[in-house]
């Protein structure tokens, strides 16, 4: 069974630009949660999608958008990129949006904003 | 709305010494709670979780936690500590009531465990 995957690991992108990071869900889960983690913090959360729609957002601002395709992999994109964008972001899938389903995480996507 | 403190920011400890990391969160209410392990450059490791039953839940690599409702705690505890613990410990909370079940994480407790 393969977990959740992410990509790119590592990238670095200039302050005004557009960034798009990528999440393959663990096999059977429907569910994709996305987590900002700044040095130093517990994450954040961004939003979550189930069954490729948006199912709640965290108090990120609209250039902070996501998608969700019909094979339950998801995008997370963020637009006019700050210097505060700099973090770890995590991509976590559970088997359902439901209660008590666990959230099963990646290994994130470390973006550096200069 | 929902939020959850960690106390301590860095414990501290010898090996095979027990260890208690704490945790609290702001409402009784219905909750489920959760604690996830972090080692460096890495993602987020489940250690436990308590979604309801009995108040004391047991994890992998020997931790436990006591689910408190009262004093609204989750505290992380394991009797002997190993070198290989060292890592930073999350708690977080998952609240039924918002729909979305999103985690609500604290800022961390970073164990060290000294030789």
């Amino acid at each position: 069974e393969t977990g959740v995957t992410q990509s790119p690991t590592h990238l670095i992108k200039t302050r005004g630009q557009q960034v798009t990071l990528r999440c393959s869900s663990q096999s059977g889960h429907n569910t994709v949660s996305w987590y900002q983690q700044a040095l130093g913090q517990g994450p954040q959360f961004i939003f979550q999608y189930y069954r490729e729609e948006e199912n709640g957002r965290g108090n990120f601002p609209p250039r902070f958008s996501g998608l969700q395709f019909p094979n339950y992999s998801s995008e997370l994109n963020v637009n006019a990129l700050e210097l505060d964008d700099s973090a770890l972001y995590l991509c976590a899938s559970s088997l359902e949006a439901g209660g008590g389903y666990e959230q099963y995480f990646g290994p994130g996507t470390r973006l550096t904003v200069t | 709305a929902q939020s959850v403190t960690q106390l301590d920011s860095q414990v501290p400890v010898f090996e095979e010494a027990p260890v208690e990391l704490r945790c609290n969160y702001s409402s009784s209410v219905s909750v489920y709670l959760f604690w996830y392990v972090q080692y460096p450059n890495q993602g987020l490791q489940l250690l436990l979780k308590y979604l309801s039953g009995s108040t004391l839940v047991k994890g992998i690599n020997g931790f436990e936690a006591e689910f408190n409702k009262s004093q609204t705690s989750f505290h992380l505890r394991k009797p002997s500590v190993h070198i290989s613990d060292t890592a930073e410990y999350f708690c977080a909370v998952s609240d039924p009531v918002s729909g979305t079940y999103k985690y609500i994480f604290g800022t961390g407790t970073r164990l060290k465990v000294l030789a």
